[in-house]
């Protein structure tokens, strides 16, 4: 049952550096989704992808890009980042059905210095 | 979108029934009404959702006040895995919009042995 999966863990990265957060999950899931949480706060959304092929942007898109590589896989790429991106981001997907729920993945801690 | 208002924090007993209050007063005739729940260091989760009328599934019950402008989600018997930040949110079906749920703060619950 692994249902979302998110690499890494941790990271942390110097201010300027690139990296990309994995996401994947196993539940033939058509929209999948990227959120962030800062501390004391609620998510914000970052982009989401209702379906393969297709991305769109969310409350909180600047600094980064996304990539909806096959119905498994969505990825979120930080090209330079900036210690304001120091967060939690959440991977989420969800199937078919008008009130489906969204399933998460357990995060990736990434604080930039 | 509608907003939410959740008590920051709430306290109980292992083993009693805890009583979630959301007051949601502009909610619209399309809008479900979602909740997830995050436990420590782990992504949210979803608890249950509804629209009118009362519903129960085995983590928890929802009661809908008769104008929906309240709703109380209810833990019948708190254990202590049940200690987490939770949220409820608006979600609109209405006008084929995309599934971007919006997470609040929530309510922090603890629950003492």
């Amino acid at each position: 049952n692994a249902g979302v999966t998110q690499t890494p863990k941790f990271q942390v990265l110097k201010t300027g550096q690139s990296m990309t957060l994995q996401c994947a999950q196993d539940m033939n899931h058509n929209s999948m989704y990227w959120y962030r949480q800062d501390p004391g706060m609620g998510l914000r959304l970052i982009y989401y992808s209702a379906s393969e092929g297709t991305t769109d942007k969310g409350e909180v898109p600047n600094g980064y890009n996304v990539s909806r590589l096959n119905k498994r896989e969505f990825s979120l790429r930080l090209e330079s980042a900036a210690p304001s991106q120091t967060s939690v981001y959440f991977c989420a997907s969800r199937g078919t059905g008008e009130n489906s729920p969204l399933h998460f993945g357990n995060g990736t801690r990434l604080t930039v210095t | 979108d509608a907003k939410t208002t959740q008590p920051n924090s709430m306290e109980s007993n292992e083993e009693e029934p805890v009583h979630l209050p959301c007051n949601h007063s502009t909610i619209s005739g399309t809008d479900y009404i979602h909740w997830y729940r995050q436990l420590p260091s782990q992504g949210p989760e979803y608890v249950i959702h509804g629209l009118t009328s009362n519903v129960n599934n085995r983590m928890a019950s929802l009661a809908i006040a008769e104008d929906r402008k309240s709703s109380t989600l209810i833990l019948h018997r708190a254990t202590l895995r049940d200690a987490a930040v939770y949220y409820c949110i608006l979600r609109d079906v209405g006008g084929g919009s995309n599934y971007k749920l919006t997470f609040g703060k929530g309510t922090l619950l603890t629950v003492n042995p």
